[in-house]
């Protein structure tokens, strides 16, 4: 059964750093597409960034190009998101997910919450 | 490109029929996706490719349409299909959901 497990969420204060971590079991990982959509209080569904072309090019939504860093270790079948210069606007439940083809996301982590607050 | 989702909010009683309406800002036939939310609960896809419906889901759940008009229709609504709905499109990026439609019951 494939599953995604999120960690490293937490509460930080604008302009400092986190990074998300993302291990994900029961499917062959290695250029496996994987995505992160978030969340934020109130709000509907955003994608944040994600590998497209079997696995390996990192893409970006234009909020977070420049301050977000996508990655990914086929070994330890982890995808990570650097989150750098966060900003009050970045607060949110992030969402690993698996992306099936084409972008369809087709299992989602339960998500892990990132508060960017003073 | 833009989605724009209609209505926001929506109440109906069960057993009715709704509808659940996306409009892209530019034809994107027939990259349209359709996921129900659920709170404390991850998303889940329900349609790809704005018509066809995804293993083990109801098919009380159908999707429609092309260019830029699809919709979502659920018949004979369920207790368990309370939720929001968001469409999502993968033709172009950055792939974009629509703003979401909360499904309350009536």
């Amino acid at each position: 059964d494939v599953h995604l497990e999120e960690s490293g969420g937490g509460l930080v204060q604008p302009g400092g750093s986190l990074r998300l971590s993302c291990v994900v079991s029961g499917l062959t990982f290695t250029q496996q597409p994987m995505s992160w959509v978030r969340q934020a209080p109130g709000r509907g569904l955003e994608w944040v960034s994600g590998f497209s072309s079997g696995g390996l090019v990192p893409l970006y939504a234009g909020a977070v190009t420049g301050r977000f860093t996508i990655s990914r270790d086929n070994a330890k079948s982890t995808v990570f998101l650097q989150m750098d210069s966060l900003r009050i606007e970045d607060t949110a439940r992030y969402y690993c997910v698996k992306d099936a083809w084409g972008w369809l996301f087709d299992y989602w982590g339960q998500g892990i919450v990132v508060t960017v607050s003073s | 490109i833009q989605v724009t989702q209609s209505p926001s909010s929506l109440s109906a009683s069960v057993g009715d029929t709704v509808t659940i309406t996306c409009r892209a800002s530019q034809g994107i036939s027939p990259y349209l996706n359709w996921y129900q939310h659920k709170p404390g609960k991850a998303p889940k896809v329900l349609i790809s490719g704005a018509s066809n419906l995804q293993r083990g889901v109801p098919s009380r759940f159908s999707g429609s349409g092309s260019g830029t008009n699809f919709t979502l229709t659920i018949s004979s609504l369920q207790p368990e299909d309370y939720a929001t709905y968001y469409c999502q499109q993968t033709y172009g990026a950055p792939i974009t959901f629509g703003q979401g439609t909360q499904l309350d019951i009536k």
